[in-house]
């Protein structure tokens, strides 16, 4: 079964609106991190919110905020303000329990904004 | 500083050569690790290193052989590659291994080219 799902391959925003990439997981741990990662098509993967199991509110930097649903198994990532420079490969990432350091990537959403 | 830097940015080797990826951090992390990423596919983990000893190897071939000579340097010496390793070589390091969700600073990558 898949760890983390992202189930939209690609998204089209205009400038300056606000857009929703979709993330949901699968874990019986308790205790998990999750992740929000761009990759622009330079390749560098670029670390942008970061979610704890435990944490009751949702995490926000800066245009970024995380919709972290935990009974729903959901971690969507939102994007105001969409700018040109957001266009890129967006990855969701777990961590599961603390015992381990592999971190699992979903298969991505291509955002593409355009003017 | 969140700064990881790998070199080469580009590297085209034949199938009997022996090569080496290198990735530097200077921010104090505890972690590194090597992932392989090949296109429209997300990262896929190969190794990571913990206080310079490694802790995991995700049954990566032979051809491949990690070195973590010190806290702040990672290598990855290649040889006998096949035209299937082809991809682009990502490096990360985090502030620690375990006991704790720590985010992966990635570095922009080697693109890999066997021929």
């Amino acid at each position: 079964a898949q760890k983390i799902t992202q189930t939209q391959p690609g998204m089209f925003v205009q400038e300056k609106e606000a857009v929703t990439l979709d993330c949901t997981y699968d874990t019986s741990d308790q205790s998990y991190g999750l992740f929000w990662y761009k990759q622009p098509s330079s390749g560098e993967m670029i670390f942008l919110i970061y979610q704890g199991s435990y944490d009751e509110q949702n995490a926000t930097e800066g245009r970024y905020s995380l919709n972290f649903q935990k009974a729903r198994k959901s971690a969507n990532l939102v994007i105001s303000a969409s700018q040109l420079g957001d266009s890129a490969m967006y990855f969701c990432a777990m961590r599961e329990g603390v015992d381990t350091d592999k971190l699992i990537f979903g298969t991505g959403t291509r955002l593409q904004v355009f003017p | 500083d969140t700064e990881v830097t790998q070199t080469p940015k580009h590297l085209v080797m034949g199938m009997t050569n022996k090569k080496s990826l290198k990735c530097e951090q200077h921010m104090g992390h505890r972690a590194m690790y090597w992932y392989k990423q090949k296109a429209k596919k997300p990262p896929e983990l190969m190794f990571v290193y913990s206080y310079e000893k490694l802790s995991i190897n995700e049954s990566v071939p032979s051809r491949f052989s990690p070195e973590c000579p010190n806290s702040s340097l990672l290598n990855l010496h290649l040889h006998a590659l096949q035209p299937e390793d082809s991809a682009l070589y990502l490096c990360a390091s985090s502030q620690e291994a375990v006991a704790g969700f720590y985010e992966q600073y990635f570095g922009p990558g080697t693109r890999l080219t066997v021929t």
